[in-house]
């Protein structure tokens, strides 16, 4: 069955560094997500994007990040410049149309700055 | 926005015994309700969902139940076993965006 992965599984970084989470979302899915989820807290919702554009993005979603589908199969987060308060696990979801409910989601990126 | 309220946090059964995880939701133009189970460092697995015009959904061991009036929906878990301990986190999503805002998880510990 084919899975949404990401790369790396665990990536640490210093404040003020750049990171490019990446995923490879399954391949006839059209719509793509970012969530974080804090250790121990709830999954928040990032952003969702199709057609090669953001269609919903949530406040956390602030200047700091970006996304990107650099190619026919990548779709990149990016956060330009870290904080503490950003190490969290982030996860890539995709799914085949805007009206389908179901999400699938990847293993998840863990992202630990210090 | 929407708001989802989980509970209880932690939920501590023998196995065999049946465990009960409840939410409540606050915008009533939400129509699917998924339950998610998310193991240590894994991610979060869909294992049932329901609809708003359906009361109940039920998938050999878990069911989940809807009231609508009420806006609160659970899950069900019978005849638990070690392999169920996770945290599992309800969501409510809307057609208007389709994008689940979840529940703060319930982590489920079955004791053998």
């Amino acid at each position: 069955e084919p899975e949404v992965t990401q790369t790396p599984s665990h990536q640490v970084t210093q404040m003020g560094q750049e990171v490019i989470l990446r995923c490879v979302p399954i391949s006839n899915h059209l719509y793509f997500y970012w969530y974080r989820q804090i250790l121990g807290q709830k999954v928040e919702f990032l952003v969702s994007f199709y057609n090669n554009e953001i269609s919903e993005k949530s406040e956390i979603f602030d200047d700091q990040f970006s996304v990107e589908r650099p190619d026919g199969s990548n779709f990149t987060l990016k956060i330009r410049s870290t904080k503490l308060e950003d190490s969290a696990m982030y996860f890539c979801a995709s799914k085949t149309r805007q009206s389908s409910y179901e999400q699938y989601f990847g293993p998840g990126t863990r992202l630990t700055v210090t | 926005g929407e708001n989802v309220e989980q509970h209880p946090s932690t939920l501590s059964v023998q196995e065999g015994d049946s465990a009960v995880i409840k939410c409540t939701y606050s915008d009533s133009a939400s129509n699917y309700f998924p339950w998610y189970k998310q193991e240590l460092g894994k991610r979060p697995q869909l294992i049932i969902d329901i609809r708003s015009n359906v009361g109940e959904k039920k998938d050999q061991r878990i069911a989940v139940t809807l009231n609508k009036t009420a806006k609160h929906f659970s899950l069900h878990i019978t005849e638990t076993q070690p392999e169920d301990s996770a945290v599992y986190f309800c969501a409510a999503a809307s057609g208007g965006s389709y994008i689940p805002t979840f529940g703060r998880g319930t982590s489920l510990i079955v004791h053998p």
